[in-house]
């Protein structure tokens, strides 16, 4: 069964960092692309960030371009997405998707990031 | 830009047929894979229809999508309504002109 666990959301002050992370099982993770997908309260949900197999390709919304960065570790099948200059219209719940960018296979349960003061 | 249009909210009783849509604002929706994710409060979200009209294994044949070329929009529909399937459902494509994401704004089924 295909699993994927978020971690490390949590209340951070404006101008803050997180880094969340998502552990996958039940599938080969090297073998799949990965995807970072977020909801903020009451609003829909909005495709952050993108990473390819091997990391040779990246992709972001340009509503974190500069201050998020993906990454993934293949050897802990692990997914990773570090917010630096945190605002509050980062508040969100933040979803790991497997998939290429324009599917999303299976998702995770999220995490929610608040950013506040 | 390319954006995807869904009614905020639609609702029918449990064993009734109801049909949600999602209108593509320009082009051709029939362009880029069409996908549907169904999201319930404190649940992953899950697929219950992946390029246009594909079921995944578990969801039940009662999901069933579509595209309609000339309204340029896809549709989900739910027959035997349950009260289970009571969750918001978002549409989702791809601009692949532009090379990004487009989700609907999603809408929230009521089950009577």
């Amino acid at each position: 069964e295909v699993q994927l666990v978020e971690s490390g959301g949590g209340l951070v002050q404006p101008g803050g960092s997180l880094r969340l992370s998502c552990v996958a099982s039940g599938f080969t993770f090297s073998n799949y692309d990965m995807n970072w997908v977020r909801q903020a309260p009451g609003k829909g949900l909005e495709w952050v960030s993108y990473i390819s197999t091997t990391r040779s390709i990246l992709y972001y919304a340009d509503s974190v371009k500069g201050r998020f960065t993906i990454s993934r570790d293949n050897a802990k099948s692990s997914l990773l997405l570090q917010m630096n200059s945190l605002r509050a219209d980062d508040t969100a719940v933040y979803f790991c998707a497997r998939g290429p960018r324009n599917k999303f296979e299976y998702w995770g349960q999220g995490t929610l990031v608040t950013v506040s003061s | 830009n390319f954006m995807l249009t869904q009614p905020h909210s639609v609702s029918e009783f449990p064993g009734k047929t109801v049909t949600i849509s999602c209108t593509g604002s320009s082009g051709s929706i029939a362009s880029n894979y069409v996908h549907w994710y169904q999201l319930r409060p404190g649940s992953a979200p899950t697929t219950v229809i992946y390029e246009d009209n594909q079921r995944p294994s578990g969801v039940p044949d009662r999901f069933s999508g579509s595209i309609d070329s000339s309204s340029n929009s896809a549709s989900l529909t739910i027959s035997g309504l349950k009260n289970e399937d009571e969750a918001d459902y978002y549409c989702q494509s791809y601009d692949s002109s532009k090379f990004y994401v487009v989700f609907g704004g999603g809408t929230k089924l009521t089950v009577l």
